[in-house]
């Protein structure tokens, strides 16, 4: 079946430094791919929907400046973490649809990558 | 997408059904039940999807009512490593596809 794979799987960096985080999809093209925030004990929260070829699309709230996202083909999205801080410490998840998304076909979702700000 | 009720919690005992219920009287023609689970520190896992029909593959069981207007998820012989959130979402299939997490289920499988 589909298979999203997310890499970094845990970072513990400095505050100040940047942070690019990994997803890919593995046996299927993804044009679209989603990214998700996880704070601890809350659900997930969807950042932004990153688009192949063009520009993400942000939720509201969520600074497009300081969360980089880049959809250079069709098997790879990018999100850096500019500066993180303390605060920006979060399990971050990426997602794609499947190819045929007209049937209701579910969404596979990466392992996660924990990001320690310290 | 239609907005979903879901317990906080529940807890099973090792080897028994865990029936998991969620609410979705809202739910619009057109909207699937997704079920995904996510074990801590891991990204959500797919379970069982359906639209009207009950579903049955080899990880649950999806029951969903003649008016759509809830559903239940079955895992006939629920184990240890069951223990995790289970979420219920209705959404469009089609080319909106965001997901839309809401609190979820926390089961407990006990031994």
């Amino acid at each position: 079946g589909a298979v999203v794979s997310q890499h970094p799987s845990r970072v513990i960096c400095k505050s100040g430094t940047s942070v690019k985080i990994e997803c890919r999809s593995l046996d299927f093209q993804a044009t679209t791919m989603f990214w998700y925030r996880q704070f601890p004990k809350q659900s997930l929260m969807l950042m932004a929907t990153s688009n192949e070829g063009s520009k993400a699309t942000y939720e509201q709230g969520v600074e497009k400046d300081k969360f980089l996202i880049n959809h250079a083909s069709l098997t790879l999205s990018t999100l850096t973490v500019t500066s993180a801080h303390p605060e920006d410490s979060s399990f971050y998840i990426c997602s794609a649809p499947p190819e045929d998304r007209d049937r209701g076909q579910p969404q596979h979702f990466g392992d996660g990558t924990r990001l320690s700000i310290l | 997408d239609a907005k979903t009720t879901q317990p906080p919690s529940m807890d099973c005992a090792e080897g028994r059904a865990a029936n998991l219920p969620c609410n979705h009287s809202t739910i619009s023609g057109n909207e699937y039940v997704y079920w995904y689970r996510q074990i801590h520190s891991q990204g959500p896992q797919y379970i069982i999807h359906g639209l009207k029909n009950n579903e049955t593959n080899e990880m649950a069981s999806l029951i969903i009512t003649e008016d759509r207007k809830s559903s239940t998820l079955i895992l006939p012989h629920a184990t240890l490593r069951d223990t995790a959130v289970y979420y219920c979402i209705v959404r469009v299939g089609g080319s909106n596809y965001k997901l839309t997490f809401g609190k979820g289920t926390l089961l407990t499988v006990n031994p």
